[in-house]
């Protein structure tokens, strides 16, 4: 079956450091991937979306590669903030009419001071 | 409005007693997603409408669930004779495009249901 997997434990990093996280998956063929931040109480917040034939996306401070080949796409923050603390979700989905997002569990970020 | 809205915030109901939820999504958006989510887990598809037609209910966990969008706006989803297994939050999630390859998700903050 379809398997998506984030890095299972809270990832603590020190301010100022590059928080790096992970999603790989099994079973599925993705047309894109994206990534969200949520935080406690609230709905998920699009950060990121990335194609199956890009290699890398920027945006500010975040950074996320895609590799169709490992399975794989892992998410960067650079520089990372306190503020920058919350719950990271991968999601993939096909380019077809299906509209149904798999998700992973999210990993938790703790950016510490 | 500035952004997805859904009420109530929270809701306590007994066993057997149904309940509905609503979700006002951003004006224009034509796309609008039903997600359940228990805690530590990630989000899991109900069902999705394109303007008033629902075009997937494959995700509703059974015939308790029902999902409607009559004027392609407002939809309420609703459980009738809920069970403990329902608690969780349920998330709506509209969009503006109907280009999956480019589409970004919108989210309400979520109904947290309680189910006693």
């Amino acid at each position: 079956s379809q398997k998506i997997e984030q890095n299972s434990e809270a990832l603590n990093i020190q301010e100022g450091k590059t928080a790096t996280l992970t999603c790989n998956y099994t079973n599925y063929s993705p047309a894109y991937l994206q990534w969200y931040r949520q935080d406690p109480g609230r709905g998920p917040v699009f950060l990121l979306l990335i194609r199956e034939n890009e290699k890398e996306k920027r945006k500010e401070r975040l950074k996320v590669t895609f590799d169709t080949t490992l399975k794989q796409s892992l998410f960067h923050i650079t520089a990372s903030q306190p503020a920058d603390s919350a719950t990271y979700l991968c999601a993939l989905g096909n380019a077809g009419n299906n509209r149904k997002l798999i998700w992973g569990l999210g990993t938790s970020l703790a950016v510490n001071p | 409005g500035a952004g997805v809205s859904q009420s109530p915030r929270y809701k306590v109901a007994k066993r057997g007693q149904d309940v509905a939820l609503r979700c006002d999504p951003i004006s224009g958006h034509v796309s609008l997603f039903w997600y359940q989510q228990a805690l530590g887990q990630g989000p899991e598809f109900l069902t999705y409408f394109q303007n008033e037609a629902q075009l997937d209910k494959s995700g509703l966990p059974s015939d308790r669930f029902f999902a409607e969008r009559p004027e392609g706006s407002v939809s309420t989803l609703k459980i009738q004779r809920t069970q403990q297994e329902d608690s969780a939050v349920y998330l709506c999630a509209s969009s503006l495009v109907y280009r999956p390859l480019s589409e970004k998700l919108f989210f309400g903050s979520g109904t947290q249901l309680s189910v006693l």
